[in-house]
């Protein structure tokens, strides 16, 4: 999983809370994203970041938030208006190169179970 | 808009076969094709990409990948498969909504008997 760590591994939310989950790159990347993946739908992109102090919708991004302060973090906040947010997520990052064939590297991924 | 299909949900095949797990694409331009693998409950995996040249693409882990324009298909291939090599593997393409962002398939899950 390369560079990149995403904490807890495991985490239980009541209804209602928010939660936040950590993702953090050693890699130099510039490009960081979030995934979700439930099963037999492949991933979803959630919000995406090519540089410090700017990021953008995904595909799916009701419900959910994002920071990027700093290069190597990328904080995804899952708020309660997220009406069914058990699902695994995973943190993903790349180098930001010209031309759209740079590979993505993964973190270990995030179980979320609302409870 | 740029997407891969993944025809098939899972492939079984026995220990020391050939393997061959299916996808095709609709892009607009130039494809640029991935192969992740995901073993339980971890991140992805990066396997090989294609991008110009070559059709044959060699990988990580012994794989490999043709790409057939004429098919627009870019299958992943392994000649002997391993028990090992069981695990739900993505094909994936340069999405339109942004840069440098993926569109995934829904995903093949390999099932490798011994």
């Amino acid at each position: 999983d390369g560079g990149i760590t995403q904490s807890p591994k495991y985490l239980f939310r009541k209804e209602g809370q928010n939660v936040t989950l950590s993702c953090e790159q050693n890699l130099n990347h510039d490009a960081m994203y979030w995934y979700r993946q439930d099963p037999g739908q492949g991933l979803r992109l959630i919000y995406y970041s090519q540089i410090v102090n700017d990021f953008q919708k995904g595909d799916i991004a009701e419900g959910y938030s994002v920071s990027r302060e700093k290069k190597e973090s990328f904080p995804l906040t899952v708020t309660s208006a997220q009406k069914n947010p058990t699902a695994f997520y995973l943190c993903a990052s790349s180098m930001r190169l010209a031309g759209d064939y740079n590979e993505q590297f993964f973190g270990p991924g995030t179980r979320l179970t609302v409870l | 808009a740029q997407s891969v299909a993944q025809p098939e949900d899972q492939v079984n095949v026995a220990e020391g076969n050939p393997l061959t797990v299916k996808c095709t694409y609709s892009v607009s331009g130039n494809p640029y094709l991935f192969w992740y693998v995901q073993y339980p409950n971890r991140g992805l995996q990066f396997l090989l990409k294609y991008i110009t040249g070559d059709n044959l693409v060699k990988g990580s882990y012994g794989f490999e990948a043709e790409f057939n324009k004429s098919q627009t298909s870019f299958h992943l291939k392994k000649p002997s498969a391993l028990v090992s090599d069981s695990a739900l593997y993505f094909c994936a393409v340069p999405a339109e909504s942004g840069y440098s962002t993926l569109t995934f398939g829904k995903g093949t899950m390999l099932l490798v008997s011994p």
